[in-house]
C-alpha cells in the first residue's frame, strides 16, 4: 500500500523553540492533512492542504503542501507545553467511492520541556 | 453534544474470549469508522460504515466484525481474541462524504493475554 514516511520519529525540545517536521510519500496526493493526538486522546485535525504549493497557518502552526505533491511539512513556532503529543500526517482518500478513508503516517512524537 | 463516546476505556481479555467495543455519536453523522493504533504506529482502518445497514472492510478487518443498525451506534466485535489484537481502538465519525474532518472518540485500550 501507499506509505507515508514521517520524520523525525521523535523530538525533545525546550519551551519556546520552533519545531519542524515533514512527511513524504512515493505517490502523488491531492490532499494532505495534519492531525494531532494528545496523550490518552483521539486525533484532532489541525490543518488540511488541498493545492500543491499551498501554505496554510492555524495560530502558531504552519503547514505547506509540497510542489511535487509528494511531501508536506508542519512547523510549530514558539512551542509551549501543551504542544506535547503525536503529530500525524494523513492522506485523505476523499472523492469517488473512498468515503473519506484516512491513511496515517507513523507519527512524530513531540516532547516539550518547560 | 458529547461527540463520539467509546466504552469501555480499558479491558483485559484472555485468548479466545470475545467482546464488543461500543461506539456512539450524537452528531447525526452518516459516516463512522473503526481504527486500531499499535505502539509507535499510526492508525489503521479496520471497518467503516456509510450509513445504517451499510458496512465495509478497511485495511485490517481480519478478526473483527461490525454492525450498524442505527445512525448513532457502530459496535466492533472481537469473536476470538488473540494477542495480536492488543491495541488501542478508536472510533470516529464524519458528516460529509469524503470529509477530512473525522471526529475521534477517546479510545479503548485492549490487552489480550
Amino acid at each position: 500500500g501507499q506509505q507515508l514516511n514521517q520524520s523525525p520519529q521523535s523530538m525533545f525540545i525546550q519551551e519556546g523553540e520552533d519545531v519542524s517536521m515533514n512527511c513524504t510519500s512515493s505517490s502523488i496526493f491531492n490532499t494532505w492533512l495534519w492531525y494531532k493526538q494528545d496523550p490518552g486522546e483521539g486525533p484532532v485535525l489541525l490543518i488540511a492542504l488541498y493545492k500543491a504549493g499551498e501554505l496554510t497557518s492555524n495560530g502558531r502552526l504552519t503547514a505547506q503542501f509540497g510542489i511535487t505533491r509528494k511531501d508536506s511539512f508542519l512547523n510549530i513556532s514558539a512551542s509551549i507545553p501543551s504542544d506535547v503529543g503525536i503529530y500525524f500526517c494523513v492522506r485523505s482518500n476523499a472523492g469517488g467511492t473512498s468515503y473519506g478513508k484516512l491513511t496515517f503516517g507513523q507519527g512524530t512524537i513531540l516532547t516539550v520541556h518547560p | 453534544n458529547a461527540g463520539v463516546t467509546q466504552t469501555p476505556k480499558f479491558r483485559i481479555l484472555k485468548i479466545g474470549q470475545s467482546m464488543t467495543l461500543q461506539c456512539t455519536q450524537d452528531m447525526n453523522h452518516n459516516y463512522m469508522y473503526w481504527y486500531r493504533q499499535d505502539p509507535g504506529m499510526g492508525l489503521k482502518l479496520i471497518y467503516y460504515s456509510v450509513g445504517a445497514g451499510i458496512t465495509d472492510k478497511g485495511e485490517v478487518p481480519n478478526g473483527y466484525n461490525v454492525s450498524r443498525s442505527t445512525t448513532e451506534d457502530f459496535p466492533l466485535r472481537l469473536e476470538l481474541a488473540a494477542p495480536s489484537q492488543t491495541s488501542v481502538y478508536f472510533c470516529a465519525s464524519s458528516y460529509l462524504e469524503g470529509s477530512e474532518t473525522q471526529y475521534f472518540g477517546p479510545g479503548t485500550r485492549l490487552l489480550v493475554l
